[in-house]
C-alpha cells in the first residue's frame, strides 16, 4: 500500500524551528519527485516546496523562500522541511504531496500532478 | 507566477444537480499541467482531474474537466451527497511555481 505520513509538527515560538518530515513507503521513492503543500486555518492550499528527483531540482514559494530548506533521503524513503524564522502565519496544516508525470496517451505531451497525499500535520507558531 | 482565479467562491446546490466550477488563469498554461482536487475537510485533499481532463484513478465518471488556454472548468454532472467539498485547480509543473485556485466550496442546500 502507498503510504505518505508526515510528522515533527506542533508548537513552536515565533522565529523558532521546526523539522517536518515524511516517511513513505509502497513505492519506489527514488523515482518520485515531492511536494510540501499548507492550509492555513481558513484558508485554501498554498503549494510552498517542490523537490525533484535526488533533490537535483528544488523550488519554493516566495512566502517560505529563504526560511524554508526541502531535502529528501533515497536511502530512508523521507522527505524533510526544515522550518527557520517561523511566524505566525506559517500556522498552517502542511502535507507532503508525491507527484507523478508521464506522457499523454494521444497527444504524447508531459502531464504532471500530485497524486498521493499524506494525512497532513499541525504546525503552530505562537508565543 | 501564474494566478489561478477560481469562480465561484461558494455554491449553494443539491443533490442530483450539475454543476461547473471555473478556474481562469492569469496567462495562458499548458494544459497538460493543470489539475483539480477535491478537499473535505479533516480530510486529505484528493486529485480527481490531471491534464485537464484526465480522471485521476478511482474517480467516477460523473466528474469531468475540459479547458485550455487560460479557461477551465470541472464539470459533475449530478451531485452525489459525498461530493459537497471543495475544490481546487492547480497549475501543477515541475519547472514553475505550483499555484493553486483560492478554491469553490460546494454546499449543501
Amino acid at each position: 500500500e502507498v503510504q505518505i505520513v508526515e510528522s515533527g509538527g506542533g508548537l513552536a515560538q515565533p522565529g523558532g524551528s521546526l523539522r517536518l518530515s515524511c516517511a513513505t513507503s509502497g513505492f519506489t521513492f527514488r523515482a518520485y519527485e515531492f511536494n510540501w503543500v499548507r492550509q492555513a486555518p481558513g484558508k485554501g492550499l498554498e503549494w510552498i516546496s517542490y523537490i525533484g528527483g535526488s533533490g537535483g531540482s528544488i523550488m519554493y514559494a516566495d512566502s517560505v523562500r529563504g526560511r524554508v530548506t526541502v531535502s529528501r533521503d533515497d536511502a530512508t524513503n523521507s522527505l524533510y522541511l526544515d522550518l527557520n524564522s517561523l511566524r505566525p502565519e506559517d500556522t498552517a496544516f502542511y502535507y507532503c504531496a508525491r507527484a507523478t508525470g508521464g506522457r499523454l496517451p494521444f497527444n504524447y505531451h508531459n502531464y504532471y500532478y500530485m497524486d498521493v497525499w499524506g494525512k497532513g500535520i499541525t504546525v503552530t507558531v505562537s508565543s | 507566477e501564474i494566478v489561478l482565479t477560481q469562480s465561484p467562491g461558494t455554491l449553494s446546490l443539491s443533490p442530483g444537480e450539475r454543476v461547473t466550477l471555473s478556474c481562469r488563469a492569469s496567462q495562458s498554461v499548458t494544459s497538460s499541467f493543470l489539475a483539480w482536487y477535491q478537499h473535505k475537510a479533516g480530510q486529505t485533499p484528493r486529485p480527481l482531474i490531471y491534464a485537464a481532463s484526465y480522471r485521476a484513478n478511482g474517480v467516477p465518471d460523473r466528474f469531468s474537466g475540459s479547458g485550455s488556454g487560460t479557461d477551465f472548468t470541472l464539470t459533475i454532472s449530478r451531485l452525489e451527497p459525498e461530493d459537497f467539498a471543495v475544490y481546487y485547480c492547480q497549475y501543477c509543473s515541475p519547472s514553475s511555481p505550483m499555484t493553486f485556485g483560492q478554491g469553490t466550496r460546494l454546499e449543501i442546500k
